[in-house]
């Protein structure tokens, strides 16, 4: 069955740090990729999509995703962490059968230390 | 522009009570749809609505009913609630299809079933 994986339950990082966030994707072709943000208490919030082109995308907050075919891979990147990056955050990818359904990971939820 | 809202944000309801979730969204987008969040599971799809008049079965849409009352509006409903049905509820809407269009959240509806 198609899946969207999110391997990290839980991570924990100091302000300053760099955080990277995997994703893994099940899917034969290349598929439409996207990250969302969830601060708690709220809705979801789209960082970032990947459609095709250039595998390296950049979104909003300075966060970016590299997309690689090979690794099946959509991991999340941030080169320096604010404390209001603490969120869950969540890989989604479109159905293969339905463009008009999208399967979301499990979420990471990410924890960030002063 | 409110965006995607929702009410209640709280309800407290006791097992085969039955209540309506309200959605609206002032952005004049086709597709909407309904999903709730349990913990560790990600976002489940439970009903959507490519366009104004049609409804669909997402991934979990037992014990729960749809109406596209317009173009605005997507409520769900539940006939006889269930503990099983305890879980933060989002209704989201894109402009056309999910597989390419951001998906715009609202601020979630957090049931308890006793």
């Amino acid at each position: 069955a198609q899946s969207v994986t999110q391997p990290d339950i839980h991570i924990t990082v100091s302000e300053g740090a760099s955080l990277e966030l995997r994703c893994n994707y099940s899917y034969g072709a290349t598929p439409y990729l996207f990250w969302y943000v969830q601060s708690p208490g709220q809705g979801l919030q789209l960082l970032l999509k990947y459609f095709s082109g250039d595998t390296l995308v950049q979104g909003i907050k300075g966060f970016e995703a590299e997309f690689k075919r090979s690794q099946s891979s959509f991991n999340l990147r941030k080169p320096s962490v604010h404390w209001s990056d603490a969120a869950e955050y969540f890989c989604a990818a479109p159905m293969k059968t339905s463009y008009d359904k999208v399967i979301f990971g499990p979420g990471t939820s990410l924890s960030v230390i002063p | 522009n409110a965006g995607v809202t929702q009410t209640p944000k709280f309800q407290v309801l006791k097992t085969g009570q039955s209540m309506t979730l309200q959605c609206a969204q002032d952005m004049n987008h086709n597709s909407m749809y309904w999903y709730r969040q349990d913990p560790g599971m990600g976002l489940r799809l439970i009903y959507y609505s490519a366009s104004e008049g049609t409804t669909d079965k997402g991934e979990v849409p037992n014990g729960y009913n749809v109406s596209r009352l317009n173009k605005r509006e997507f409520s769900l409903r539940l006939e006889s609630a269930a503990p099983s049905q305890t879980s933060v509820y989002f209704c989201a809407s894109t402009a056309i299809r999910t597989a390419t269009d951001t998906q715009y959240f609202g601020p979630g509806t957090r049931l308890t079933v006793l």
